[in-house]
């Protein structure tokens, strides 16, 4: 098993440009997110789905779109990239209905935005 | 209120000394869970121990052991013969919410700790 994989694993874009991060896993959960970690603080949700077709909004959704046509890939897409969004992205997955539901982490994508 | 507070940005500790990082935490569910992740300067998330709400014992997984105390809301971890390898940031996270609901994936990370461990 490759686990979560993330791609690409460094970006730098510029203000205005759009982008999607890829987000895999091979686990069959049903359970993805990701998140974005800023200097100095923890992980902050940015969106999340519980299965193929159905997604929500976390703790900060705003300027970040998702979709999820299959288990296995949960893509996060840039719309119009800002230098707010220059942070370290995490996606996990997990096995959803179990009460010790470890999340996997991908290795992570670092994202520039000047 | 922070849902998830470490109130210690950084910490050292001598090699085979044990060292315990605090989280508390704020939820008004009855079933929750919690989990420490440790993050290695190469920055990768890695899964080290999980409590859950209703969980009478504490959890240990290895040299990791969990101090649960709920009435407190606290939940530290503790690090037995603190190893070099143990040198990392280390993140307290919560779940909220019976599992049967798709919300309580969602998982509250704290700020995180620092570790230096000292030869």
């Amino acid at each position: 098993n490759a686990g979560v994989t993330q791609t690409p694993k460094f970006q730098v874009l510029k203000t205005g440009q759009s982008m999607t991060l890829q987000c895999a896993q091979d686990m069959n959960h049903e359970y993805m997110s990701w998140y974005r970690q800023d200097p100095g603080m923890g992980l902050r949700l940015i969106h999340y789905s519980v299965g193929a077709g159905i997604t929500d909004q976390g703790e900060v959704p705003n300027g970040y779109n998702v979709s999820r046509s299959t288990t296995e890939d949960f893509p996060l897409r840039l719309l119009s990239a800002a230098p707010s969004q220059t942070s370290v992205y995490f996606c996990a997955s997990s096995y959803s209905g179990v009460e010790y539901n470890e999340q996997f982490f991908g290795p992570g994508t670092r994202l520039t935005v000047l | 209120a922070q849902k998830i507070t470490q109130t210690q940005p950084g910490m050292f500790v001598q090699e085979k000394e044990a060292v315990t990082l605090d989280c508390t935490y704020d939820t008004s569910d009855q079933s929750y869970g919690l989990f420490w992740y440790k993050q290695p300067s190469s920055g990768e998330m890695i899964f080290l121990i999980y409590q859950g709400s209703y969980d009478e014992q504490n959890a240990t997984e290895g040299r990791y052991s969990l101090n649960f105390q709920k009435a407190r809301k606290s939940a530290n971890l503790v690090i037995s013969a603190s190893q070099l390898g143990d040198s990392a940031m280390y993140f307290c996270a919560m779940r909220e919410g019976p599992t049967w609901m798709d919300s309580s994936y969602k998982l509250i990370f704290g700020s995180g700790t620092r570790l230096l461990v000292r030869p």
